[in-house]
């Protein structure tokens, strides 16, 4: 059964450097997400993506997030300058035209 | 801001009987309603969904029911077993599951523990 995998499965980094998630969508959807969930909180709405530009983006999403796909399989979230508060679950999940298919998270720890 | 609320973060079922996991929005514009179930350090997997043209849709044990006058989903799992422990996340979005790119609201989450 197809998936949505993320590579690392945890990330721990220093406040201010750079990460980079990543993401392989389910190879024949056309949407693709991003969520977080701060320990105890709500997943939340990052951002969506389709035909190589954002769809949408929640107010967490500020400058510091970009998203990329830079190939046909991979979908990336990058945070320029990470901060203590960016600790969280980030989920990258994608769809047809219907539900939306999560993969396993990225736990992302800053220091 | 609680868009999608679930106010009972914990439920305990016995195995065989009914599991009935609730749901309420105050969003007039979603119309599309999915349930996620979670286990730890897994990502959502989804479960169901319906849309508001309907209020009732089926697949096996899993029953999701929409009051759209009371803002109101529910889940029914029958019978409930074991390795459905785990917490259920309600979802909302105001698109129709047509309309492409949508996001989800989330609730936040009931743990079911379905005992033996």
């Amino acid at each position: 059964e197809p998936e949505v995998t993320q590579t690392p499965s945890h990330q721990v980094t220093q406040m201010g450097q750079e990460v980079i998630l990543r993401c392989v969508p389910i190879s024949n959807h056309l949407y693709f997400y991003w969520y977080r969930q701060i320990l105890g909180q709500k997943v939340e709405f990052l951002v969506s993506f389709y035909n190589n530009e954002i769809s949408e983006k929640s107010e967490i999403f500020d400058d510091q997030f970009s998203v990329e796909r830079p190939d046909g399989s991979n979908f990336t979230l990058k945070i320029r300058s990470t901060k203590l508060e960016d600790s969280a679950m980030y989920f990258c999940a994608s769809s047809a035209a219907g539900e939306q298919y999560f993969g396993p998270g990225t736990r992302l720890t800053v220091t | 801001d609680q868009q999608v609320k679930q106010n009972s973060p914990s439920l305990s079922v016995q195995e065989g009987r009914i599991s009935i996991l609730n749901c309420d929005y105050t969003n007039s514009m979603f119309d599309y309603f999915l349930w996620y179930k979670k286990y730890p350090a897994e990502g959502p997997t989804f479960l169901i969904s319906i849309s508001s043209i309907k209020d009732k849709n089926e697949d096996g044990r899993f029953t999701v029911f929409l009051n759209k006058s009371a803002k109101h989903l529910s889940l029914h799992i029958v019978p409930s077993q074991p390795g459905d422990s785990a917490v259920y996340f309600c979802a909302a979005s105001p698109r129709d599951s047509g309309a492409g790119s949508y996001q989800l609201t989330f609730g936040k989450g009931t743990k079911l523990s379905v005992i033996p």
